[in-house]
């Protein structure tokens, strides 16, 4: 098993491009998510999905856009890039605990580094 | 906002020492999990424990939840240079928020050989 992968890893963007960050995950996990960590600042959660088709919002969503067609996949989109967006980007998997909707263990990926000039 | 924050900021010991870092958090919790994450690199799990539970044990990780004080506590006993890396506590909640995990800035932890 692969666990879940991320690509690209590394990306350098000038000032209002776009791109999409993509995220693989081959448990057969429900949920889905992408964090950004900065300096001293631990993780921060920009989005979520609980499920094929469903996506919400986390702590810092304003300038990312997500999409989650296929359960394995987890789309993450900069429209308009901003030197603010210049972070390491983080996706998890994880599935709840049975009966519930508590998240249980998170599995990350490895992690894309994105500078924004 | 973070949930949980972890004390110390840092920590600086020698190999073979033990090495405790604690946890606070603000609201009632389902579940708290302990992460470490290597420099450069993603997190990875090391133990969960539920709000049910007191204590729990993994090799040689030993992790306390004392939900009255709403704090946790993770002790890695003879560490070695291995072990160094950050440490993160995460918080998950029942109710409106429970998909989520809320993580803290994290402890860095240098073991000197």
């Amino acid at each position: 098993n692969a666990g879940v992968t991320q690509t690209p890893k590394f990306r350098v963007l000038k000032t209002g491009q776009s791109m999409t960050l993509l995220c693989a995950q081959d448990m057969n996990h429900e949920y889905m998510y992408w964090y950004r960590q900065d300096p001293g600042m631990g993780l921060r959660l920009i989005h979520y999905s609980v499920g094929e088709g469903t996506t919400a919002k986390g702590e810092v969503p304003d300038g990312y856009n997500v999409s989650r067609l296929k359960k394995q996949n987890f789309l993450l989109g900069l429209e308009s890039a901003a030197p603010s967006q210049t972070s390491v980007y983080f996706c998890a998997s994880s599935y709840p605990r049975p009966g519930t909707t508590v998240t249980d263990t998170q599995y990350f990926g490895p992690g894309t580094r994105l500078t924004v000039l | 906002s973070q949930q949980g924050e972890e004390d110390p900021q840092a920590l600086s010991i020698q190999e073979g020492e033990n090495a405790t870092m604690n946890c606070s958090y603000k609201t009632s919790i389902n579940n708290l999990q302990w992460y470490r994450q290597n420099s450069g690199r993603g997190l990875v799990h090391l133990i969960l424990i539920r709000s049910n539970e007191r204590e729990k044990h993994s090799g040689r990780l030993r992790v306390t939840l004392d939900t009255s004080k709403k704090s946790s506590s993770l002790l890695i006993t003879a560490s070695r240079a291995a072990d160094t890396a950050s440490y993160f506590c995460a918080t998950a909640h029942s109710g409106a928020g429970s998909y989520q995990l809320t993580f803290g800035k994290g402890t860095k932890l240098s073991v000197i050989p």
